[in-house]
């Protein structure tokens, strides 16, 4: 069973409008998320992320946001560039006990038109 | 700082055969993970390792597959005999401290295609 799940395997948005990316959770022992941008042939590069006490982070185009009743959370990039095109993971972590693996969705692949 | 690095980029190899697969994490990192991706679905943990130690190995698939970290330094992941639903990307992550959240860093990952 799929614990994280992105619905959405694609988006395609213009140059300089807002990207909106979703991704669903169904353990609520989650208490840490995290999204991670990965182009072909690398690895996941660590993008943004939110804890659960939060419902809003920022870090300048990119604002992740998370509503803890609906298990769902969103990254939003704003503007979007052409640059931004790539596969984004969303991923959850629980913290408690001493191990910090991630759980993973199966990506939605993003593609910013010029 | 060097990244998670991880050898060889591909491996291309025959059922029944023996693939070992190499990690080198960020100097410093106490915490190394093994995660793996079959075409079109999503990255599945496989282990952590916190310094020489397995703390967790809920995610290996079976016994054919063996995870070493020597020292507390390196990781190789061995599959004997591979099998076909072997084939996939495979990614080592590390990241530091033993406490609270943990940023996960990448390595390139190996691709693995046991024909």
């Amino acid at each position: 069973d799929q614990q994280v799940k992105q619905n959405s395997p694609s988006l395609s948005v213009q140059e300089g409008r807002i990207s909106i990316l979703n991704c669903d959770y169904t353990n609520s022992m989650f208490d840490y998320f995290l999204w991670y941008k990965k182009y072909p042939a690398e690895g996941p590069t660590f993008l943004i992320s939110i804890s659960s006490i939060k419902d809003k982070n920022e870090d300048g185009r990119f604002t992740v946001f998370l509503n803890k009743s609906a298990k769902h959370l969103s990254l939003h990039i704003v503007p979007s560039q052409p640059g931004d095109s790539a596969v984004y993971f969303c991923a959850a972590q629980n913290s408690g006990g001493s191990n910090y693996k991630l759980t993973f969705g199966k990506g939605t692949l993003l593609t910013v038109n010029p | 700082e060097a990244g998670v690095t991880q050898f060889p980029s591909h491996s291309v190899i025959e059922k029944g055969q023996t693939v070992t697969l190499r990690c080198d994490p960020i100097s410093g990192h106490d915490n190394l993970y093994w995660y793996r991706r079959v075409m079109g679905k999503e990255i599945k943990f496989l282990l952590h390792f916190v310094k020489e130690s397995k703390q967790d190995e809920s995610g290996m698939p079976n016994n054919r597959f063996l995870a070493e970290r020597t020292g507390g330094t390196y990781s190789t992941l061995k599959v004997q005999p591979a099998e076909l639903e072997d084939s996939g990307v495979y990614f080592c992550a590390s990241s530091p401290g033993t406490g609270g959240y943990n940023e996960q860093f990448f390595g390139p990952g190996t691709r693995l295609t046991v024909l």
